[in-house]
């Protein structure tokens, strides 16, 4: 139980495009869902935090114009990175909540954005 | 804010030895605190949690970690390192909003 899917694993696009990624609760009904970026080598750093039905709330340092997320369903969040960039390249892993399992995040398997 | 640091970017072992991963964290508030592993190119799996019953906490894998509130660490360990347990490990810890905060990770290699 508590699976989460990512869609795609892997995208490659060119600079100015914009990307959708999106995060899916497969048997549970995610309270709120949290979108993380993690550059080669280094550890996971929270980009945002959204909850369902309403907007999301985003870390100090992180465009919210670039990065747009949408919450619209209690197993559906989506993350859209805008007029991409070579710099936003990065992996990008989703997790979620809910509220019979306290504090614990299930992650989803990540989604390896490249941008030429 | 919670944070977490981890001890040693690397962590090399060989097969059949212990695997010690360190992991302090700074908290004015009761922690929950989390143990994941990243296997290349996948999101991360919990191997154990803390979450202020036991101190000495039971993961997957044979893992285990001690809470220890008056060091503020949650170590983890494991008696026997099996090649399959070469991978990224994170500390993490929870606030009371939820958020989780990681510690920079630790490599693990083990040698045949």
């Amino acid at each position: 139980g508590a699976v989460v899917s990512q869609h795609p694993s892997r995208v490659i696009c060119k600079s100015g495009t914009s990307v959708k990624i999106e995060c899916r609760s497969l048997d549970f009904q995610a309270t709120t869902m949290f979108w993380y970026r993690q550059f080669p080598k280094q550890s996971l750093m929270l980009m945002a935090t959204s909850n369902e039905g309403s907007k999301a709330t985003y870390e100090q340092g992180v465009e919210k114009d670039k990065f747009l997320i949408n919450h619209a369903s209690l197993t559906l969040s989506t993350l859209t990175v805008t007029s991409a960039h070579p710099e936003d390249s990065s992996f990008y892993i989703c997790s979620a909540r809910w509220g019979g399992r306290g504090y614990e995040q299930f992650f989803g398997p990540g989604t390896r954005l490249t941008v030429l | 804010a919670q944070s977490v640091t981890q001890l040693g970017s690397h962590v090399s072992v060989s097969e059949g030895a212990l695997v010690l991963l360190r992991c302090n964290y700074s908290s004015s508030v009761p922690p929950y605190l989390f143990w994941y592993v990243q296997y290349p190119n996948q999101g991360l799996q919990l191997l154990l949690k803390y979450t202020s019953a036991a101190t000495l906490v039971k993961g997957i894998n044979g893992f285990e970690a001690e809470f220890k509130k008056s060091e503020t660490s949650f170590h983890l360990t494991k008696p026997s390192a099996h090649m399959s347990d070469a991978a990224e490990y994170f500390c993490a810890v929870s606030d009371y909003d939820y958020k989780l905060s990681f510690g920079a990770g630790t490599t693990v290699t083990v040698r045949a």
